[in-house]
């Protein structure tokens, strides 16, 4: 299986801050890369898909970069509404593994 | 409107047999993959496996082959996770949901049921 890999298990920032979360493939991946946002007691929802694309209806607060093993989600002018966790998932190859998650709290 | 409806929450014992069901509406449920993830208690999402409505085609994770089995009613839209011999290790929420290919083979669940809490408990 590939391996998922979020450094950050928490962080946290002041409403209007730049952040950025990382994840890391142990094998390379290309663009095949999706973010999700999970508040507590909800289902997850997409954010972003294939690396870089913003789901429709998503807040254009957040982006997504990064190809073959390094990623990035960043969300620039944190809102209160923000506060959840964050996984990112893998779709290059069966079983589409997830990360452990970052929890983005709100000071 | 695409949506995804799970069945209730689910109380069981060591050993019961179970089976959680998803119903899909909005969309032409044969042409789309769905998949089940996995939610322990406090814990991260976890992939399960997927299954293709129209042949009834199915990937499981490795973590989980022989534990689970994926089927699907294409009669009426429903997605199925079925449990022959539960353990209190399977005590989660399940999710179902829709897999999407924006384009090329790009993939991604764009949809999601509102989860089935299993609690497997003597």
């Amino acid at each position: 299986d590939i391996q998922m890999t979020q450094s950050q298990s928490s962080l946290s920032a002041s409403v209007g801050d730049r952040v950025t979360i990382t994840c890391r493939a142990s094998h390379f991946i290309t663009g095949y890369l999706n973010w999700y946002q999970q508040k507590p007691g909800n289902a997850p929802k997409l954010l972003i898909y294939a690396a870089s694309n913003l789901q429709s209806g998503v807040p254009s607060r957040f982006s997504g970069r990064g190809s073959g093993t390094h990623f990035t989600l960043t969300i620039t002018n944190l809102q209160p509404e923000d506060s959840a966790t964050y996984y990112c998932q893998q779709s290059h190859t069966t079983p589409h593994t997830f990360g452990q998650g970052t929890k983005v709290h709100i000071k | 409107e695409v949506r995804l409806v799970q069945s209730g929450a689910e109380v069981s014992r060591p050993g019961e047999s179970l089976k959680i069901s998803c119903q899909a509406s909005g969309y032409s449920f044969t042409h789309y993959w769905i998949g089940w993830v996995r939610q322990m208690p406090g814990k991260g999402l976890e992939w399960v496996g997927i299954i293709f409505p129209y042949d009834s085609d199915v990937r499981v994770s490795p973590s989980f082959k022989g534990q689970v089995t994926l089927s699907a009613d294409k009669a009426i839209n429903t997605a199925y996770l079925h449990w022959s011999s539960l353990k209190a290790s399977d005590t989660a929420i399940f999710y179902c949901a829709r897999l999407f290919r924006p384009y090329g083979d790009y993939e991604c669940f764009d949809s999601w049921g509102q989860g089935t809490l299993v609690t497997v408990s003597s």
